[in-house]
Parts: structure tokens; sequence; C-alpha cells
């Protein structure tokens, strides 16, 4: 089965700050990748898909970069709001798998 | 305006049985392949189960859970099951209903806890 990794597990940022997570699968697996963020005690919310695509209504300082085995999430200018936990989900063959997660906030 | 709705949760002891419901509304559910995925208390997002749209006749299953959980779908009543038996502690979770790969709509979800 292809294993999906998250880097970093945690992070702390200031406001306006550029932040990165990448997410690594052991094998190749296209551009079938999504990005998801969950906030406390709410379900997760689709951020991109397709490893670049940006789903409806999603603020554009988000944004997804990647294919094969490498892929990132972007956060440009990190708001308050963003303070959440962020998964990657492989969803090219079964199983579909999720990333780690990486938690996000505010230094 | 699209809406999942988990039901059956509860306390159940290791080795018995739960069946978990899902009501959708808002869209055509026959139209979509849907999802279970599962969170244990403070830990990350597991996918669970996977039936295809219309006659789910395409079904994948976590390793964790083949052979005990059983996901199923009626198509006239707008509705997703989970029939889940042989349950263990590390079962415990919330269980959310999920449409489509990659998932785009989730349900709010319903806790199961396995414990004597």
């Amino acid at each position: 089965d292809i294993q999906m990794t998250q880097s970093p597990s945690s992070l702390s940022a200031s406001v306006g700050d550029r932040v990165s997570i990448t997410c690594r699968a052991s094998q190749g697996i296209r551009n079938f990748l999504a990005w998801y963020q969950q906030k406390p005690g709410k379900d997760p919310k689709l951020l991109i898909y397709a490893a670049s695509t940006l789903q409806s209504g999603v603020p554009f300082r988000f944004s997804g970069s990647g294919s094969g085995t490498d892929f990132t999430l972007t956060i440009n200018s990190l708001q308050p709001e963003d303070v959440a936990t962020y998964y990657c989900l492989k969803y090219s063959t079964d199983p579909f798998t999720f990333g780690p997660g990486t938690k996000v906030d505010i230094k | 305006e699209v809406q999942l709705v988990e039901s059956g949760g509860g306390l159940v002891q290791p080795g018995g049985s739960l069946r978990l419901s899902c009501a959708a509304s808002g869209f055509i559910f026959s139209n979509y392949e849907m999802n279970w995925v599962r969170q244990a208390p403070g830990k990350g997002l597991e996918w669970v189960s996977y039936i295809s749209s219309s006659g789910g006749r395409t079904i994948y299953y976590a390793d964790s859970v083949k052979g005990r959980f059983t996901i199923s779908r009626d198509n006239a009543k707008n509705s997703l099951f989970l029939q889940m038996n042989s349950l263990r502690a590390e079962d415990t979770a919330v269980y959310y209903c999920a449409r489509e790969l990659p998932i785009d709509y989730w349900g709010r979800g319903t806790l199961v806890a396995v414990s004597s």
C-alpha cells in the first residue's frame, strides 16, 4: 500500500507569514491529492483537489503544487482564522489514505 | 444545500455490533460515490470504506476493518449504511459520512465508543 507522510507535524508562524506544508507519497500518485483544513470541533473542509485546483469559495491565499510523490500546500499571508490541522488525502487507488496531519497555530 | 446526517452511534461492548446510517439530501444521491471516514479522539482522519455510485458494485475497505464492517446504500431512501461487527476498543471514533472522491462534503459525525 502507498504510505503518506506530512511535514512538519506542527508549526507556529506569525500573522502575514507564508507557510508551507509538505505531503509525500511512497509511490507516485500522479495528481490525485487533496488538502483539507479541520478546525477544532468541526468537520474537515476541502481546500485543494487534483493537487493544485482551488475548491470554490476557498480564499486565494491557499495554493497547492506538486505531482507524483511530492506535494505542497502553501498559505500566503497566514491569517488568525487559518489556525487548524491540515491533512492531505491520496485518492488515486484503494486504499485511500490521509496524511497524519499538520497543526498550524499563530506565534 | 447538501446535507449528510449520521445516526446510530453509541456505547457498545467489545465484540458487539452497531449499524450506522447517513441520511443524504440536497443532491441526487445515486449519482455520487460515498465513504465512511473516522477520527479517534485527539487523532487524525482515517478513511474506512468506499462504495461506488448507482448500484454500488465497487466497494473498498481499510485493512483495519476488512471482514468486520460492511458498507451499503439504499438509493431509493437516499441513505448510506455501515454495519460494524466484532467491534474493538480501537474502533472508538467519530464516524463521518462523506461524499465523493476527493471528499467534498462531510456530515457532522456520530460517536462510536467501544468499552466494557
